[in-house]
């Protein structure tokens, strides 16, 4: 079974400041994918990121970029240059693919708070 | 332009009741699933639809049930309403299984609040 574990609950940062979001994953499966969304306080499910199993680089969007290391199944999502807006629970989910369908299991989420 | 919709977006019922969430998304996707958020924040999978045929089923009360009437919308029904189905309730779709790499695109949730 497909397991993903965010260990920090909650965290707080300067704005400006870089932050790291921890997700570690298990997994038996040779080909999955690893995802990152946000979810402001408004509610919705933003997607930011994703990373291949096969992706040798480790991927890039904007300020936001994913530390890969597979031997140590972590998929870290790393935010330069924190801002005020970057405040909101952030999820960390592995991907397997079951007929054409995406079945997401999530982990526990961390929450981060970005103070001025 | 909305891409994954759903009404309404907040529910409030008293148990017993029978109530369904409508969910259409325009982007042309051939996959949509509902997801189930809890008090705690967690996100489940419930079911999921690939061209109108169930999928995914994960160990969902039977009280539950999907339709999927076209690849454009999927509805949620639900029966005999209890204190614990209280949740966010999340469409999303994504495109055929090819582009692997494409996320799921989320509606914007409906909270149901049961009394």
């Amino acid at each position: 079974a497909q397991k993903i574990t965010q260990t920090q609950p909650g965290m707080f940062v300067q704005e400006k400041e870089a932050v790291t979001l921890d997700c570690t994953y298990d997994t038996s499966d040779q080909s999955y994918g690893l995802f990152w969304y946000k979810q402001p306080s408004s509610g919705e499910m933003i997607f930011l990121i994703y990373q291949g199993s096969y992706d040798e680089q480790n991927a890039t969007e904007g300020r936001y970029s994913l530390n890969f290391q597979k031997a140590r199944k972590s998929a870290n999502l790393v935010i330069s240059a924190s801002q005020l807006g970057d405040s909101a629970m952030y999820f960390c989910a592995m991907r397997s693919l079951i007929q054409g369908a995406q079945k997401l299991v999530f982990g526990q989420g961390t929450r981060l708070t970005i103070n001025p | 332009d909305t891409a994954v919709s759903q009404t309404p977006k907040y529910l409030v019922t008293q148990m017993g009741n029978d109530k369904s969430i409508k969910c259409e998304q325009n982007l042309g996707h051939d996959t949509m699933y509902w997801y189930k958020q809890d008090s705690k924040k967690f996100l489940k999978i419930m079911f999921s639809y690939n061209n109108k045929e169930l999928i995914i089923n994960e160990t969902v009360p039977n009280r539950f049930s999907p339709k999927s009437p076209d690849k454009a919308h999927l509805n949620l029904h639900i029966n005999s309403l209890e204190l614990g189905d209280s949740a966010v309730y999340f469409c999303a779709s994504s495109p055929a299984w090819s582009s692997y790499n494409s996320p799921l695109h989320f509606g914007n949730g409906t909270r149901l609040t049961v009394t």
